[in-house]
């Protein structure tokens, strides 16, 4: 079995910092995805990391430490669209891709 | 990147009627394509994982008989929801990989049934 759990929704104003968590239990771990998703739109790729440790990409940085469980999703700088869904997603050892239910981020002016 | 090309983007039909929907890798062969659903303001769900020549592997409490995959080629997948009913309509979203590790999403199918 697996739980991906992550915040419901988070609030935050623009240019500010926001740091999504995700925890999850799983067996046959080979990867965690970030997605973003705006509403009525397929989910597009942030994020994969695999091994422990720090994932930078521009505004946009992932973390993950396997022996915890646990990952993070951090937007800096944040703008009005970065409103969205975001999907945290463990990948088993056999490819099969798993999300946990979302966190809803509002960017208020 | 790589593309994934699924239509129809949106469909509308009667209950009791089916509906295909079909996902088609452009530039890559997809040897797995995953099915997902998603219902209004929930994550995706997994239905079923095809591999190509296969029979498709179906989710616990997804009905194989209602939802049929097809993976006949490298680049084709398609979904028919059979007998739909308004409890049928979601957001259908397909994924496929080359088994390089990369995953590529449709850009996903809003059904409603009436």
């Amino acid at each position: 079995g697996q739980n991906i759990d992550q915040p419901t929704e988070m609030t935050a104003t623009e240019g500010a910092i926001v740091q999504i968590n995700c925890t999850y239990q799983t067996s046959g771990f080979n990867g965690l995805f970030w997605y973003q998703q705006h509403a009525g739109e397929a989910p597009t790729f942030l994020s994969y990391n695999v091994l422990d440790g720090l994932e930078e990409k521009g505004r946009f940085s992932s973390f993950l430490s396997r022996s915890k469980g646990y990952s993070y999703l951090l937007l800096k700088e944040l703008q009005m669209k970065d409103s969205a869904s975001y999907l945290c997603a463990v990948r088993h050892s056999w490819g099969k891709l798993q999300f946990g239910a979302g966190t809803q981020v509002v960017v208020t002016p | 990147g790589a593309v994934v090309s699924q239509h129809p983007s949106r469909v509308i039909c009667k209950s009791g009627t089916s509906v295909k929907i079909e996902c088609r890798s452009l530039d890559f062969q997809a040897t797995t394509m995953f099915w997902y659903r998603q219902f209004p303001k929930q994550s995706l769900m997994l239905m079923a994982t095809s591999n190509e020549g296969s029979k498709a592997t179906y989710e616990q409490g997804v009905e194989k008989d209602k939802f049929l995959i097809n993976h006949a080629s490298l680049t084709l997948s398609t979904l028919t929801v059979t007998s739909a009913h308004p409890e049928d309509s979601s957001f259908y979203i397909c994924s496929g990989t080359s088994g390089t590790g990369e995953l590529f999403f449709g850009e996903g199918s809003r059904l409603t049934v009436l």
